[in-house]
Order: C-alpha cells, then structure tokens, then sequence
C-alpha cells in the first residue's frame, strides 16, 4: 500500500521565492501534521489537520507560513518570502486519528534557500 | 526551550553489543512515548512505544524502559546489527498540548561489524 508522498523531494529557492510544498497522506487518514527539521536536529511541530480543519497551528514560526487541506485529503504548506532561515527539511505525517496513534512519515521535502 | 533531552548525541556500538539511548522530560502532562528510527533521506518511522502506566515494553530486539518518577526513559537495542545504524529520536505527546509529537535532538548510531 502507498505510504504518505511528499512532492518535491528537493526545492531550490532564492530568497524572496514564494514556494509551495505538497504531502499526500495515506488514504483515509483523518489527521495530518507539518514538521519542520533542520540539519542534525529533531523534527519541530509546526501545524495540524483534522480533516480540513486546521485545529493547530501553534508550531508555524511566523506569519510567512501558511498551511491548507481543503478536501480533508492533500496538504500544502506554503513559505512566502524566503529566507535563509527556512532552511530545512519539511516533513508531513499521517495517522488515523490523533497524536497519540502512530503518525507514518513522507521523505520530507529538503527546502534550500540561497 | 527544549522539553525532550536525549543523550547521547552519538554511539558507536560493536555488532552483538547493546545500545542505549536516553530521554528526559519535563512536562509531567506527555502521556505517550513513542522512539523513531531516521534512515538518511526517509523519513522518520516508528519503532516502538510506550504510555507511562507501564515501567517497560519489550518488542524483539528493542526494549523501553519508563520511570515515571525520574521523568526518564531509554531505548535499549540487544545484540545491535550494522542494519540499526539510524539515528534514533524519542519524543513525547501530550493529549492536552500541542497535537504534534516533541521530539529530542537525535542519537546518530553506527553499529561496527
């Protein structure tokens, strides 16, 4: 069976860039999670779905991020304006219900700015 | 502010020894403990957990042990393979936080034949 997809793997963008990153969830799964990891760290919650409905949002470290799961299925996480600091390989993870079931990861997208 | 440490940052373990990985925490509401192994380039997967009404939870090769007093916990990994060298991640949940997992900073294993 497919696991979660994670579209692209790799992102390149100059500062300033607006950029879009997709996750696709494992079917059926109604709860959705954004992880930020930067190099040699742990992942960092930045925002949760259950089911279209975006019920936390605490994690996201600025206005600059944005997040949408309008069918309650595929996700985007958007960066507007980049900066150095974003970084980071973004994960996303799905589970059938909430945090405390297990959450299945993507591959992430690496997220470069220059 | 960290709210999971984990030590060591890195481990290097001869094939057949034991390795073991350790996490503090200090918000005494995380009721769920979950370690993660990291291949590079995947994603992180889960391999085993534990909720803290248990002091231990054993599942082939790998081992938690919880006290909940001490707000510590630890992966152990008997008769360790060249195929575990990962980076480990434990973490924490609590149902009356944030809805994501708090994660420590990683152990980066190399298991030597």
């Amino acid at each position: 069976g497919a696991g979660v997809s994670q579209s692209p793997r790799y992102k390149v963008a100059k500062r300033g860039q607006d950029v879009a990153l997709r996750c696709d969830p494992i079917s059926g799964h109604v709860s959705l999670f954004w992880y930020q990891q930067a190099l040699g760290q742990g992942p960092e919650f930045l925002t949760y779905f259950q089911n279209e409905a975006q019920l936390d949002k605490s994690g996201l470290p600025s206005d600059r991020f944005f997040a949408e799961r309008p069918e309650g299925s595929v996700s985007t996480l958007k960066i507007q304006r980049t900066q150095q600091e974003d970084s980071a390989v973004y994960l996303c993870a799905s589970s059938v219900n909430r945090g405390r079931e297990t959450q299945y990861f993507g591959p992430g997208t690496r997220l470069l700015v220059l | 502010q960290q709210q999971v440490k984990q030590s060591p940052q890195s481990l290097i373990v001869q094939k057949g020894g034991i390795s073991i990985i350790n996490c503090a925490y200090e918000n005494t509401a995380f009721d769920y403990f979950p370690w993660y192994q990291q291949f590079p380039g995947k994603g992180p997967a889960l391999l085993i957990a534990i909720r803290p009404d248990v002091s231990e939870k054993k599942e082939g090769r790998f081992t938690i042990s919880f006290n909940k007093s001490a707000k510590q916990f630890s992966l152990h990994i008997m008769d360790s393979q060249p195929g575990d060298s990962a980076t480990y991640f434990c973490a924490a949940y609590s149902g009356g936080g944030a809805d994501g997992l708090t994660f420590g900073k990683g152990t980066h294993l190399i298991i030597q034949p």
